[in-house]
């Protein structure tokens, strides 16, 4: 089955502790993207990646990290997690960048930082 | 930058009444259009798009127009069931638009509830 994979799907952890959201798909698609979800502001991208080895910062990258050594893997880290950071995560793949295809989205994953 | 207006609701109809969600948007160029929908505890899923102007998007009884003249793609059903409840996002594509990061736009989202 194409999916997109997610780890965790609910994480609360406390400022200042590093933290990793791992994120794979098995659809050999070339692009993938990370989403956060906030109430009243929709979804705005945080990093995203064309292909092996090529990221980007998307409209939020502030207190994040990526990378992306396989074409499958796409982990979020977050270095120092701030309260800020509380959010509804999604990871999302398409076949090609810069392209209209649609994007599939993972499941989310529910962080909490105390 | 690109930026989408819907409607955020919540938007609360009864059984069987007729559906429609208002999106304008702000892009330079020819953006792709979607619709995606978010049930309770899942992540998004397609619901239709449309590639170029005068483009009609359709799916489960779901329809949308992409208007150019008017930049709009306002999400229409004939019948809603309670089962169309959920979050109804309006995005576009940022692809050929020059308008931002390679990735989506989306608008804040529309919270869709039908009673039975």
């Amino acid at each position: 089955e194409a999916q997109v994979t997610q780890n965790p799907r609910y994480l609360i952890t406390v400022t200042g502790k590093k933290l990793t959201v791992t994120c794979s798909q098995n659809m050999n698609h070339e692009y993938m993207s990370w989403y956060r979800q906030d109430p009243g502001l929709g979804l705005r991208q945080i990093y995203y990646s064309m292909n092996v080895e090529v990221t980007d910062k998307g409209d939020v990258p502030e207190g994040y990290k990526v990378s992306r050594k396989e074409k499958r893997n796409f982990p979020l880290i977050l270095e120092s997690p701030s309260p800020n950071q509380t959010s509804l995560y999604f990871c999302a793949s398409s076949p090609y960048s810069f392209s209209n295809q649609p994007q599939h989205f993972g499941d989310g994953t529910r962080l909490s930082i105390l | 930058g690109n930026s989408v207006t819907q409607m955020e609701g919540p938007v609360t109809l009864s059984e069987e009444a007729f559906l429609t969600i208002n999106c304008t948007y702000t892009a330079t160029g020819y953006p792709s259009l979607f619709w995606y929908v978010q049930y309770p505890g899942e992540g998004l899923q397609l619901l239709l798009k449309a590639t170029k102007a005068d483009d009609k998007g359709s799916n489960k009884g779901f329809e949308a127009t992409y208007r150019k003249e008017t930049t709009s793609f306002h999400l229409e059903k004939g019948s809603v069931q309670v089962s169309d409840s959920a979050v109804y996002f309006c995005a576009l594509s940022n692809a050929a638009t020059g308008g931002g990061a390679d990735g989506l736009t989306f608008g804040k989202g529309t919270h869709l509830i039908i009673q039975p």
